[in-house]
């Protein structure tokens, strides 16, 4: 079965640093692209970007450039969401999904979401 | 950058009634380049539709996608409970973008 699992909820304080976690299982990770889109409360879905873990190309949104890191780790099926300094308005659900060929593409397999809660 | 607008925003209907959402976009989707999602309360979404008609694994006959160019629909023929969620569409002509969604409430 084709999974994602995504590691678990985080309250942060403004400022601080995060990164978040979510890890492929049932498929060849490397050779499917990797998505993140956020979900700010009683809002909808945006695309963050894209990450391909075999060589870790990856494409932002304009929106999101800049404001959080995409990375992978290939050896342990994993992709990364990081922030260096979190803000209130990051406070949201984060989704990781899967691109099923190539990039861009539609998502076919989702994560359960990371809830970020950024408060002081 | 392709922008997409779907109506309406709430949709209310009664079980068994047939449903249509529409999902327009500011600049054509070449190749049908569009999905479609339901998402319930406290879940991630799910995929419904891809390639504008296309339906997903496990996804029942009852959701149908159509349209081309600036104009897609997501059809449920009749609803049962469990569809009343929210719908989103999504493009991938390009950087992905998602529409604003249209809820599905019971009437």
């Amino acid at each position: 079965e084709v999974q994602l699992v995504q590691s678990g909820v985080e309250v942060k304080k403004p400022g601080e640093s995060l990164k978040i976690s979510c890890k492929g299982s049932g498929y060849s990770f490397t050779n499917y692209w990797i998505g993140w889109v956020r979900q700010m409360p009683g809002k909808g879905l945006e695309w963050m970007g894209s990450i391909y873990p075999i060589d870790s190309n990856t494409h932002y949104s304009p929106s999101f450039q800049g404001q959080a890191t995409i990375s992978a780790d290939k050896s342990i099926n994993t992709a990364y969401l990081q922030w260096s300094s979190l803000k209130a308005s990051d406070t949201a659900m984060y989704y990781c999904a899967r691109h099923p060929t190539g990039y861009p593409n539609w998502f076919d397999t989702w994560g359960q979401g990371t809830l970020v809660i950024v408060s002081s | 950058e392709i922008v997409l607008t779907q109506s309406p925003a709430t949709l209310s209907l009664s079980p068994g009634e047939r449903a249509t959402l529409s999902c327009g976009a500011s600049h054509s989707v070449t190749g049908g380049y569009l999905a479609w999602y339901q998402q319930k309360p406290g879940l991630a979404p799910r995929l419904l539709i891809y390639y504008g008609s296309t339906r997903a694994t496990a996804i029942p006959d009852r959701f149908s996608g159509s349209g081309s160019g600036t104009d897609f629909t997501l059809t449920i023929s009749r609803l049962e409970p469990e569809d009343f969620a929210l719908y989103y569409c999504q493009h991938y002509d390009g950087p992905p973008s998602f529409g604003g969604g249209t809820k599905v409430e019971i009437k």
